[in-house]
């Protein structure tokens, strides 16, 4: 397909299980980004990837969440020993490499609804 | 730092009737904002957004935006609310940058519209 592609759509997991949610970002998309949005809440952002830069992980909300990306391809973000404030969605975004002149918006995926029992 | 703070989690407004929805923001720096649309079970939509050209800025399904520096505002509006228009609509700031451009969010203002 043309855009971001997220799996699973929903996942429903016990309390202490790892899991790990997957995002394809549209081809050619050097930057990409992984948000959270928890229940009434807007969405936070969880960490940053461009190519293969350092990525930007100061939103990781604690050493449980990690995610890796491999050049410009796919991305996972994986969750240990999940909590149960770790149920919400999980949106993951990706852009082209922008110009000096041209803003390159960012596309989000449908996410993965995360469920903590 | 940035922050966004969208005034009324939701607003509920007749077919055919304005629709303004309040957006301000926070930030150190000439900031880029955007307003994006949720609907039930998707991603975020963009519907416009303010890179320091115009201040007024138009965008899909109607909608248009005014950056105000002097009120650090950047609220939304549409002249005649429509069904389709029933959603979710997040507020958003970053940081120009030739890299990370991550977004801060609002918290969302759900719009109802009553037929």
């Amino acid at each position: 397909g043309a855009g971001v592609s997220q799996s699973p759509s929903n996942k429903v997991t016990e309390k202490g299980k790892d899991v790990e949610l997957r995002c394809d970002p549209i081809s050619g998309h050097t930057a990409l980004y992984w948000y959270r949005q928890r229940l009434g809440q807007g969405l936070e952002f969880l960490i940053y990837f461009q190519g293969n830069s350092a990525p930007d992980k100061s939103g990781l909300p604690s050493d449980r969440f990690s995610a890796e990306r491999t050049g410009e391809s796919v991305s996972t973000l994986t969750i240990q020993r999940t909590q149960q404030e770790d149920s919400a969605v999980y949106l993951c975004a990706s852009s082209p490499t922008r110009s000096a002149t041209d803003y390159q918006p960012q596309h989000f995926g449908d996410g993965t609804r995360l469920s903590i029992l | 730092a940035q922050s966004v703070t969208q005034l009324g989690s939701h607003v509920s407004v007749s077919e055919g009737a304005l629709v303004l929805l309040r957006c301000n923001y926070s930030s150190s720096v000439p900031p880029y904002l955007f307003w994006y649309v949720q609907y039930p079970n998707q991603g975020l939509q963009l519907l416009l957004k303010y890179t320091s050209a115009a201040t007024l800025v138009k965008g899909i399904n109607g909608f248009e935006a005014e950056f105000k520096k002097s009120e650090t505002s950047f609220h939304l509006t549409k002249p005649s609310a429509h069904m389709r228009d029933a959603a979710e609509y997040f507020c958003a700031v970053s940081r120009p940058n030739f890299g990370n451009e991550k977004l801060t969010f609002g918290t969302g203002t759900r719009l109802t519209i009553i037929p």
